[in-house]
């Protein structure tokens, strides 16, 4: 079935530091990819999408490249903030029947002045 | 404002007593789900809805039940919780993803539901 295997956190940086977030995926067919991020005491909000090969999404600084050579879509932020405090996930939807979603266990990362 | 509501958002209940934990959107979305978070585990589907009256199971559905009788609420009953079921609850909405291959639309999620059962 479909998987998705993202970087153990915590991570924890200083402001201004690149953040790299490693996610690799199993799955069948050709699924859509999605980082999703959770702020403190919120649900999740979608962050990015990609929805097919080399397709790249980006939103508020983060970007992801849909690789299906090696399966991947990590993400990336060149200069972190405060602000991006949070818990990331990776998420994909290979648009079977119930259009699940299938979750990363998340990634905390926590960003210091 | 575009919204998935989730109420209560903090509960704390015993073994056995039967609870519901609603949620309700009002974007006339068509899919509904719920999934459960752990730590550890991410976020797993329990149940899900393409429809009113068209629901069917997640990857856990034990021990849950799910109705949808109007568009917009999509309840989460536990008829005898247990504390297994301790856990942080969230609703999911999005229109019909119904445009294709590898169409998608995006799912909004309620603030969650934490859920503790002693």
């Amino acid at each position: 079935g479909d998987s998705v295997t993202q970087m153990e956190g915590p991570v924890t940086l200083s402001e201004e530091a690149f953040l790299t977030i490693n996610c690799t995926y199993t799955a069948t067919g050709y699924p859509s990819l999605f980082w999703y991020v959770q702020y403190p005491g919120e649900g999740l909000q979608l962050l990015l999408k990609a929805t097919k090969a080399d397709d790249k999404g980006s939103n508020k600084g983060f970007e992801a490249t849909y690789r299906k050579e090696t399966t991947s879509f990590h993400l990336e932020k060149g200069s972190v903030q405060v602000s991006d405090s949070a818990v990331y996930f990776c998420a994909l939807n290979s648009g079977g029947s119930n259009y699940k979603l299938t979750f990363g266990k998340g990634t905390l990362l926590t960003v210091n002045p | 404002e575009a919204q998935v509501t989730q109420n209560p958002r903090y509960l704390i209940t015993v073994t056995g007593k039967k609870l519901t934990v609603t949620c309700s959107q009002n974007m006339n979305h068509e899919y509904m789900s719920w999934y459960r978070q752990d730590p550890g585990l991410g976020l797993r589907q329990i149940y899900y809805s393409m429809n009113v009256e068209v629901t069917d199971k997640g990857d856990v559905p034990e021990g849950y039940k799910v109705s949808r009788k109007e568009k917009r609420n999509f309840p989460l009953i536990l008829e005898s919780p247990s504390p297994n079921q301790t856990s942080l609850y969230f609703c999911a909405s999005s229109l019909y993803p119904d445009g294709g291959l590898r169409s998608y639309n995006e799912q909004f999620f309620g603030p969650g539901t934490r859920l503790t059962v002693l």
